[in-house]
């Protein structure tokens, strides 16, 4: 089955402290992002890779970091986490191309304390 | 700058109706429209993904349009159902940037 796993789902953490979500896809797709979404802005992009070791800013890249070592994974990196970075975390990826149909992961809901 | 809106931003219909959401976008450089549903505190769904050079897709009870010139696609859900509830999404693949670019969707109720 395609899919785009995250991990976790739930993470209650404190201001400071480093954390990883997790991003897995296994349709061998090219593009892979990361999105956050809050009430009344929508979802917004944070970054986004092209392929392996190829990764640009989105939208709001501040405060985040991430990697792509390879394929299939596409780590979103808190190096020091904030309040204000509360949020609905979503990995996406797609093939390249028009034809190509982005998926999404079931979210990672955030919270920093 | 891709700007992409969606009207209206709630709905509330009786089951049965035939609905349509609006989404428009002003720049048509797109590879790529695509309408997505979510559910509340979930992931994102895709319903349809319709190409650049198509100007429409059908999924059961769901079909979507694709004006591109006009920077303007619909959803058109036929005789709704209290299980189509939910929050559903418009996001363009911009063709220079590979972005992904999303409304801010439409809230639908469907009351049965």
């Amino acid at each position: 089955e395609a899919q785009v796993t995250q991990n976790p789902r739930y993470l209650i953490t404190v201001t400071g402290k480093k954390l990883t979500v997790t991003c897995s896809q296994n349709m061998n797709h090219e593009y892979m992002s990361w999105y956050r979404q809050d009430p009344g802005l929508g979802l917004r992009q944070i970054y986004y890779s092209m392929n392996v070791e190829v990764t640009d800013k989105g939208d709001v890249p501040e405060g985040y970091k991430v990697s792509r070592k390879e394929k299939r994974n596409f780590p979103l990196i808190l190096e020091s986490p904030s309040p204000n970075q509360t949020s609905l975390y979503f990995c996406a990826s797609a093939g390249l191309g028009m034809r190509t149909e982005a998926f999404f992961g079931q979210g990672t809901r955030l919270t920093v304390v | 700058k891709q700007e992409v809106t969606q009207i209206p931003a709630a709905l509330s219909v009786p089951e049965g109706e035939n609905l349509v959401l609006n989404c428009s976008f002003t720049d048509s450089a797109i590879y790529n429209l695509q309408w997505f549903r979510q559910d509340p505190g979930k992931g994102l769904t895709s319903l349809l993904l319709i190409q650049s050079s198509q100007r429409e897709q059908t999924s059961g009870r769901l079909n979507a349009s694709l004006d591109k010139s006009s920077g303007r696609s619909t959803l058109y859900i036929a005789a709704s159902q209290p299980g189509d509830s939910a929050t559903y999404l418009c996001a363009v693949l911009m063709d220079s940037s590979y972005k992904l670019i999303f409304g801010s969707g439409t809230r639908l109720l469907v009351r049965p």
